[in-house]
């Protein structure tokens, strides 16, 4: 079946400008997450939807971030104001349910490569 | 706190050659652990999980992991290299209490098979 899908693949933006990153998660999965990986690192964790709320938005590194996810499907990660520190992959991941990451694989998708110039 | 770490950036190994890329790994409670694998411009695909029970386990693509407790490791091992088998490897382990659905990520090891 379809994986996870993401788009754009890549977002070339300049710095100060809003942007907008899709997710599209394996049909079937209630829970969804954004994680963000800087060069040389590993993923790091933003938000977890479970269904349509955000059950845990702690990762998300200031007010200028924001994920939605209207219908418990597709989400949406919004970026105001982007700088350049903003500029890395972002992945989205979905899993059957959320309740513990031990019980449930989390299935990533290709990510979107963001750049701040 | 949960956390992982993989303490070698980068392995190389010759075609055909056992591999071994290390994770190590500090968790309360009992540990759950992961590996996945990133191949250039792909998202990161599971391999194998830890829960409980046999410490040899074994995932996708002919991995195994081997995990520790006295030696808090939970090592990935292949006995026989691939030049396929090149690229980033990251070791996880879920967070504890209401965070447990997270995966909290090593940074990464990048794996080359030299033919």
């Amino acid at each position: 079946g379809a994986g996870v899908s993401q788009t754009p693949s890549n977002k070339v933006t300049e710095k100060g400008k809003y942007v907008e990153l899709r997710c599209d998660p394996i049909s079937g999965h209630t829970a969804l997450y954004w994680y963000r990986q800087s060069l040389g690192q590993g993923p790091e964790f933003l938000i977890y939807f479970q269904g349509t709320g955000a059950a845990d938005d702690s990762g998300l590194p200031n007010d200028r971030f924001f994920a939605v996810r209207p219908e418990g499907s597709v989400s949406t990660l919004k970026i105001q104001r982007t700088e350049r520190g903003d500029s890395a992959v972002y992945l989205c991941a979905s899993s059957l349910q959320g309740l513990a990451a031990n019980d449930y694989e989390q299935y990533f998708g290709p990510g979107t490569r963001l750049t701040v110039t | 706190a949960q956390s992982v770490a993989q303490p070698e950036d980068q392995v190389n190994v010759a075609e055909g050659n056992p591999l071994t890329v290390k994770c190590t790994y500090s968790v309360s409670g009992n540990p759950y652990l992961f590996w996945y694998v990133q191949y250039p411009n792909r998202g990161l695909q599971f391999l194998l999980k830890y829960i409980t029970g046999d410490n040899l386990v074994k995932g996708s693509y002919g991995f195994e992991a081997e995990f520790n407790k006295s030696q808090t490791s939970f090592h990935l091992k292949k006995p026989s290299a691939l030049v396929s088998d090149s690229a980033l490897y990251f070791c996880a382990a879920p967070g504890s209490g209401a965070g447990s659905y997270q995966l909290t990520f090593g940074k990464g090891t990048k794996l080359s098979v030299i033919p």
